[in-house]
């Protein structure tokens, strides 16, 4: 148990359908992230969140829609996905953006295939 | 923008040593961290360097150079749970503070 919960755990989805990915951090951190894994390639980084405010969005395509209500949790709403977009999708979270040496913590990830 | 390499898969031991070593070329430097993550399960923080020299912490420890790009995670006194992937990560001054990591090396334990 890290202090990061993502749910669900595993998401299969359609091509046409609209399905959202959520995060919860219970350690009062106040910075969050969206990271993408697939298989033989880096996680990439692919939104950051600051203070409830998005602070990068790394050329993310627009089907990827980030919502952070509150410092505790994040959503990453999906739709109109692609075959490619099939990965495990990592959240995490750190204390404070500007303490630049403190580490990110990451949940368990949300393995989503796209069919 | 950034480029991380590490080697893809690595076989060791049980109880000996193995060094994984991770080179850099990055645009900013504020940091380097080492993660490990097992097969399905969320990658946990091993260390942070962000000064030239080795941290120690129990049976791992992290060397970073700065002028060479260069870091490398040793573990020491190998167990068969230490097979995972282990992930080498740059935070660079640009952007929002998120990392950018190496493709990991595979370690694989054997009795």
């Amino acid at each position: 148990e890290t202090g990061v919960t993502q749910t669900p755990r595993h998401l299969v989805m359609g091509m046409t359908n609209k399905k959202s990915l959520k995060c919860e951090q219970h350690l009062g951190h106040n910075a969050m992230y969206w990271y993408k894994q697939s298989a033989k390639k880096p996680l990439e980084l692919m939104f950051v969140y600051s203070l409830e405010e998005r602070v990068e969005n790394n050329s993310v395509p627009s089907r990827f829609s980030p919502e952070c209500p509150n410092s505790s949790h994040l959503f990453l709403h999906l739709h109109t996905l692609q075959p490619e977009d099939s990965a495990l999708y990592l959240c995490a979270s750190s204390q404070d953006p500007q303490r630049r040496g403190t580490e990110a913590f990451f949940g368990q990830g949300t393995r989503l295939t796209v069919v | 923008g950034q480029n991380i390499d590490q080697p893809t898969e690595m076989t060791a031991t049980e109880g000996a040593i193995v060094q994984i070593n991770c080179t850099y070329q990055t645009s900013g430097f504020n940091g380097l961290f080492w993660y490990q993550q097992h097969a399905g399960e969320a990658p946990t923080f091993l260390s942070y360097n962000v000064l030239d020299g080795l941290e120690e912490k129990g049976r791992f420890s992290s060397f970073l150079s700065r002028s060479k790009g260069y870091s490398y995670l040793l573990l020491k006194e190998l167990q068969m749970k230490d097979s995972a992937s282990y992930l080498c990560a740059v935070r660079d001054f640009g952007g929002a503070d998120g990392l950018t990591f190496g493709k990991g090396t595979h370690l694989i334990i054997q009795p």
